[in-house]
């Protein structure tokens, strides 16, 4: 049971390019999550999704598009990058959304610096 | 908008000695969660505690909750070199899943 794998776990990007960061889970978790954490600032929510098909935005999203077409597989991806975008890049999941106290499965991190 | 702080933003202590570290949060929640993050790694989730609960145990940790002044206390008991790392606060709010991060508490724990 492999949970929640980040791929890749290293990347660096020019000014202006685009990349999509993957993620994916193998526990059926209907919830999955993107933060990015930067130092002093904790972790901070980009988007969100709920299930197959529905995904709504976080706490910082501007810069980010994420879709969510199948349960496993929820992809974040950055248009045009910026050096402010230069963040440690974690995927989180849990079995269900409403109703319930469940706690959130991480990946291990994107590290992706902007030069 | 963070939702929570962390206090202290660093702690070291000595091996055995108890570890407390303390989260303020701005609006009224449904529960709390405390998350342990080791160097270079995801977060792992270690406790959660309701919002009409008051005090929650599991193994060496404690922790507290007080909805009337919105603060949780994490307390590690008999700490090991092995607790070292940086522990964050999570809220949710409402319905939904989307847990809002502190901005964490780095311990150290001297061999």
């Amino acid at each position: 049971n492999a949970g929640v794998t980040q791929t890749p776990k290293f990347q660096v990007l020019k000014t202006g390019q685009s990349m999509t960061l993957q993620c994916a889970q193998d526990m059926n978790h209907e919830y999955m999550s993107w933060y990015r954490q930067d130092p002093g600032m904790g972790l901070r929510l980009i988007h969100y999704s709920v299930g197959a098909g529905i995904t709504d935005q976080g706490e910082v999203p501007n810069g980010y598009n994420v879709s969510r077409s199948t349960t496993e597989d929820f992809p974040l991806r950055l248009l045009s990058a910026a050096p402010s975008q230069t963040s440690v890049y974690f995927c989180a999941s849990s079995p269900s959304d409403r109703g319930s106290d469940s706690p959130l499965h991480f990946g291990n991190g994107t590290r992706l610096t902007v030069t | 908008s963070q939702q929570g702080e962390e206090d202290p933003q660093a702690l070291s202590i000595q091996e055995g000695e108890n570890a407390t570290m303390n989260c303020s949060y701005k609006t009224s929640i449904n529960n709390l969660q405390w998350y342990r993050q080791n160097s270079g790694r995801g977060l792992v989730h270690l406790i959660l505690i309701r919002s009409n609960e008051r005090e929650k145990h599991s193994g060496r940790l404690r922790v507290t909750l007080d909805t009337s002044k919105k603060s949780s206390s994490l307390l590690i008991t008999a700490s090991r070199a092995a607790d070292t790392a940086s522990y964050f606060c999570a809220t949710r709010r409402g319905a939904t899943n989307k847990l809002i991060f502190g901005t964490g508490t780095l311990l150290a724990v001297q061999p």
